[in-house]
């Protein structure tokens, strides 16, 4: 079955450093997520993107994050300048685009910020 | 994702019984509803989703209820086995927004005994 793949699966970075969370998308899915689950905490949208721009973001998604998806293959997640808060297992979804299609997700990066 | 420290709700069955786990969402305008399955490390797993103009569907052992009246979803699993053992969530999406954008409830632990 085709999977959403994220990389790296761990990243610890010291605060106020940028770091970029990969993501390669079901390769006929159009629409793209991500999600964050803080440790102990729900799963919780933070961007959709689809057609090269965001389609909606939620009040996390502030100016310290952006996606892109450079090369037509890899979506990406940039934090510019890291917090503590940030920490959290952040996941990448796609799906097809069909109404109401269901969101398939990637097995996460777990994000350490020190 | 991991869920340590979120105190969950936890069921708890014997091998081979029937599973019930339930889920009270919160926007009676949401018309889209799904079950993940999350295992410790792993991403939600997709089961099963609902619309609402329905009130049951049915998949491999596992079938989803839904009680608008009431906001309530379930989810039942027949002869439950060990490798059901997995957090599960409910996730719905509100009717208008944005698709995947989901809204996650907290999740239900289930642990299944041999």
């Amino acid at each position: 079955e085709p999977e959403v793949t994220q990389t790296p699966s761990h990243q610890v970075t010291q605060m106020g450093q940028e770091v970029i969370l990969r993501c390669v998308p079901i390769s006929n899915h159009l629409y793209f997520y991500w999600y964050r689950q803080i440790l102990g905490q729900k799963v919780e949208f933070l961007v959709s993107f689809y057609n090269n721009e965001i389609s909606e973001k939620s009040e996390i998604f502030d100016d310290q994050f952006s996606v892109e998806r450079p090369d037509g293959s890899n979506f990406t997640l940039k934090i510019r300048s890291t917090k503590l808060e940030d920490s959290a297992m952040y996941f990448c979804a796609t799906s097809q685009g069909v109404y109401n299609s269901p969101l398939h997700f990637g097995n996460g990066t777990r994000l350490t910020v020190t | 994702g991991e869920n340590v420290g979120l105190h969950l709700p936890t069921l708890s069955v014997q091998e081979g019984d029937n599973s019930i786990i339930n889920c009270a969402y919160s926007n009676s305008a949401s018309d889209y509803f799904i079950w993940y399955k999350q295992e410790s490390g792993k991403g939600p797993q997709f089961i099963i989703d609902i619309r609402s103009n329905m009130d049951k569907r049915q998949g491999q052992r596992v079938t989803v209820l839904l009680n608008k009246t009431v906001k309530h979803l379930s989810l039942q699993i027949a002869a439950t086995q060990p490798g059901d053992s997995a957090v599960y969530f409910c996730a719905e999406s509100p009717s208008g927004g944005s698709q995947g954008n989901l809204i996650f409830g907290k999740g239900t632990k289930l642990s299944v005994k041999p």
